[in-house]
C-alpha cells in the first residue's frame, strides 16, 4: 500500500525556518518525481515545488523560489522541503505528493499544518 | 501561469443526480487536465487524469470530457459519499495549477 507520512509542521515566528518531512513506503521512491502542495485555511491547493526522481533536477513556485529548497533522500525513502524566512502568507497545510512523470501527483500524503505567527 | 477556472463554486444535489462541473484553461492545456476530489479533513485523491482517464479504484460514475481550454467533470448518480470539494488542476505547464474548487453537499 502506498504511503506518505509528512512530519515537521509547527507554530513558527515570521522570518524563521522549517523543515518539512515526507516518509514514503509501499512503491519504489526512487523511480518517483516527488511534490510539494499547499492549502491555506479554508483556501484552495496550491502547487509549491517538484523534485525529479533522482534529485537532479528541481522545480519551484515563484511565491516560494529563493526561500524554499526541495530535496530528497532515496536511501532513507524521505522528501524534503527547508524553508527559510517563512513570512505569514506560508501558512498552510502542506501536503507531500508522488508522480510518476513529473506531472500529476497520484497519490497524497495527510499533510503537516505549517503555522507562521507571532 | 495558466488560470483555472472552475464552476459552479458549490452545488447542492440529492443522491441519484446526474452532476456536472467545469473547468475553463486561461490557454490551451491540450489534455493535460486533472480532477481531484477532497473530502474535509482529508488528502486530496485523483479521480480522473488526462481530461478522460478513469484513475485505478475510482467508481465508473466519475467521467471526463474536454480538451483545449474547456473540460467537465460528471457524477452520473451522486453517492452520498460523494460530497466534499473538487478540483481540477492542469499538468501542462509549470506552475501546476488548480481552479478554485467546487464544494458538492449532498440535499
Amino acid at each position: 500500500e502506498v504511503q506518505l507520512v509528512e512530519s515537521g509542521g509547527v507554530l513558527v515566528q515570521p522570518g524563521g525556518s522549517l523543515r518539512l518531512s515526507c516518509a514514503a513506503s509501499g512503491f519504489t521512491f526512487s523511480t518517483y518525481w516527488m511534490h510539494w502542495v499547499r492549502q491555506a485555511p479554508g483556501k484552495g491547493l496550491v502547487w509549491v515545488s517538484r523534485i525529479n526522481s533522482d534529485g537532479s533536477s528541481t522545480d519551484y513556485a515563484n511565491s516560494v523560489k529563493g526561500r524554499f529548497t526541495i530535496s530528497r533522500d532515496n536511501a532513507k525513502n524521505t522528501l524534503y522541503m527547508q524553508m527559510n524566512d517563512l513570512r505569514a502568507e506560508d501558512t498552510a497545510v502542506y501536503y507531500c505528493a508522488r508522480s510518476e512523470h513529473g506531472g500529476r501527483p497520484d497519490y497524497w500524503g495527510q499533510g503537516t499544518r505549517v503555522i507562521v505567527s507571532s | 501561469d495558466i488560470q483555472m477556472t472552475q464552476s459552479p463554486s458549490s452545488l447542492s444535489a440529492s443522491v441519484g443526480d446526474r452532476v456536472t462541473i467545469t473547468c475553463r484553461a486561461s490557454q490551451s492545456i491540450r489534455i493535460y487536465l486533472n480532477w481531484y476530489q477532497q473530502t474535509p479533513g482529508k488528502a486530496p485523491k485523483l479521480l480522473i487524469y488526462t481530461a478522460s482517464g478513469l484513475q485505478s479504484g475510482v467508481p465508473s460514475r466519475f467521467s471526463g470530457s474536454g480538451s483545449g481550454t474547456d473540460f467537465t467533470l460528471t457524477i452520473s448518480s451522486l453517492q452520498p459519499e460523494d460530497f466534499g470539494n473538487y478540483y481540477c488542476q492542469q499538468s501542462y505547464s509549470l506552475p501546476f495549477t488548480f481552479g478554485g474548487g467546487t464544494r458538492v453537499e449532498i440535499k
